[in-house]
């Protein structure tokens, strides 16, 4: 198994351009995660899916943030315009709990630079 | 609401001594919990967990981790350090119940340094 895939690994964009941030998730995992890590905020919980469908979008921080799950193998994170506040590492991870399996397995991250 | 806490940001020991992360929670229930490590550059991996059962849980890497339900600690341990070792680590909790047993919370992490 390849693990949860994130693309791309390293994105540099200016102020107020849009980013787009993909994820792949373990093929089978009915749960996605879209994390976001800060030295200042540690991890944060931005949305999670279950069978793509969103569950909790309440750590979304702002409506310049979007997420999408059109099907059960790729998911996106879109921020538009973006600032250069949003500079972070972007995780996704995926989980299947229904086995008992709880935890999550983490894709690699995407660190984001908004300059 | 729940919530995580790891009281040392950064702890350094030497090569060879043995380790202890603290992790207390907050929670009305048994949560489930886990710990997680990340190095540099990299994802977090998952090191063990503890749902229910026996409150001494076994890991990868050598690693164990203690749930003591009166002090709402779930420690992270292990014997001997290897400077392989050296990365931050992160205790998270899950509620052991209801809709959001799949919804983990981090805590700030503890960033350790081995010294050879």
């Amino acid at each position: 198994d390849a693990g949860v895939i994130q693309s791309p690994r390293h994105e540099v964009t200016e102020m107020g351009q849009e980013v787009t941030l993909r994820c792949k998730p373990i093929s089978g995992h009915d749960y996605l995660f879209w994390y976001r890590q800060t030295m200042m905020r540690g991890l944060e919980l931005l949305i999670y899916f279950n069978n793509n469908v969103p569950i909790d979008d309440s750590g979304m921080p702002e409506d310049r943030f979007s997420a999408k799950m059109p099907n059960a193998s790729f998911s996106t994170l879109k921020i538009q315009p973006s600032e250069p506040r949003d500079s972070a590492v972007y995780f996704c991870a995926s989980s299947y709990p229904s086995t008992g399996n709880y935890g999550y397995t983490f894709g690699s991250g995407t660190r984001l630079t908004v300059v | 609401a729940q919530s995580v806490t790891q009281p040392d940001i950064h702890i350094t020991v030497s090569e060879g001594a043995s380790l202890e992360l603290r992790c207390n929670y907050s929670y009305g229930a048994t949560p489930y919990l886990f710990w997680y490590v990340q190095s540099p550059g990299q994802g977090l991996q998952l090191l063990l967990k503890y749902f229910s059962g026996d409150t001494l849980v076994q890991g990868i890497k050598g690693f164990e981790a203690e749930f003591k339900r009166s002090q709402s600690s779930f420690n992270l341990r292990k014997p001997s350090v290897h400077w392989s070792d050296a990365a931050e680590y992160f205790c998270a909790v899950a509620p052991g119940y209801g809709g959001a047993t799949n919804k983990l919370i981090f805590g700030t992490g503890t960033l350790l340094a081995v010294q050879p």
